[in-house]
């Protein structure tokens, strides 16, 4: 267990419905990350959180909106779906050293199927 | 512009025998962080070692090691007496500072790493 959670594990959705992904960091961790990994793109980066706030943008869509609660935990919401949204969503976190333990801990990820 | 390279799609060493996965970055920044990290055919992403870059000496983690060779801008995965469990995909990333957002964190493409029997 890397400490960090993610819920749920799989989805499966149809076309045009909304989906919201969940993750709570490692203990202490401030910052959340979110990334998508799809077979034909490799790791994207999607966003960055910090103790609340936005701390950066990658290659976001905009039916894709994600927010941190002041309980650190932080919720990706996808909407409109699309076949090509299916992918590997990941979670991560990190502390404010890089020489915590494990720098940037990786949830297990949530699977998504949009048919 | 391409900022972690990762130049070999796919990878295959025999069992107990050592294997170097290649790594490439580029950055401008003098403090930067190198990470390798494996991701099964399960899914989750594993922190296997890390590299600051002011650090002198390599980065050793068990049978990991990381060739970092600073000016060449290379961080190279070393994985000595391979096993079975070492199939797996192998992403190099790394954090710099960004002058907006306080740090960005890139990946590379990954390597596949087949280990025969």
């Amino acid at each position: 267990d890397s400490g960090v959670t993610q819920t749920p594990k799989h989805l499966i959705t149809a076309t045009g419905q909304r989906v919201t992904l969940r993750c709570s960091p490692r203990s202490g961790d401030l910052s959340v990350y979110w990334y998508q990994q799809s077979l034909d793109q490799g790791l994207q980066f999607l966003i960055q959180y910090y103790n609340g706030e936005e701390r950066a943008k990658g290659n976001i869509l905009e039916r894709f909106s994600a927010q941190q609660f002041p309980d650190l935990h932080s919720e990706l919401n996808l909407s409109s779906l699309e076949l090509g949204d299916s992918a590997l969503y990941f979670c991560a976190s990190s502390g404010e050293s890089e020489r915590r333990l494990n720098g940037y801990t990786f949830g297990s990820g949530t699977r998504l199927t949009v048919v | 512009a391409q900022k972690i390279t990762q130049t070999q799609p796919g990878m295959f060493v025999q069992e107990k025998e050592a294997v170097t996965l290649d790594c490439t970055y580029d950055t401008s920044d003098q403090s930067y962080g190198l990470f390798w990290y494996k991701q099964p055919s399960s899914g989750e992403m594993i922190f296997l070692i890390y590299q600051g870059s002011y650090d002198e000496q390599n980065a050793t983690e068990g049978r990991y090691s990381l060739n970092f060779q600073k000016a060449r801008k290379s961080a190279n995965l070393v994985i000595s007496a391979s096993q079975l469990g070492d199939s797996a995909m192998y992403f190099c990333a790394m954090r710099e500072p960004d002058p907006y957002y306080g740090q960005n964190f890139v990946f590379g493409p990954g390597t596949r790493l087949s280990v025969l029997p």
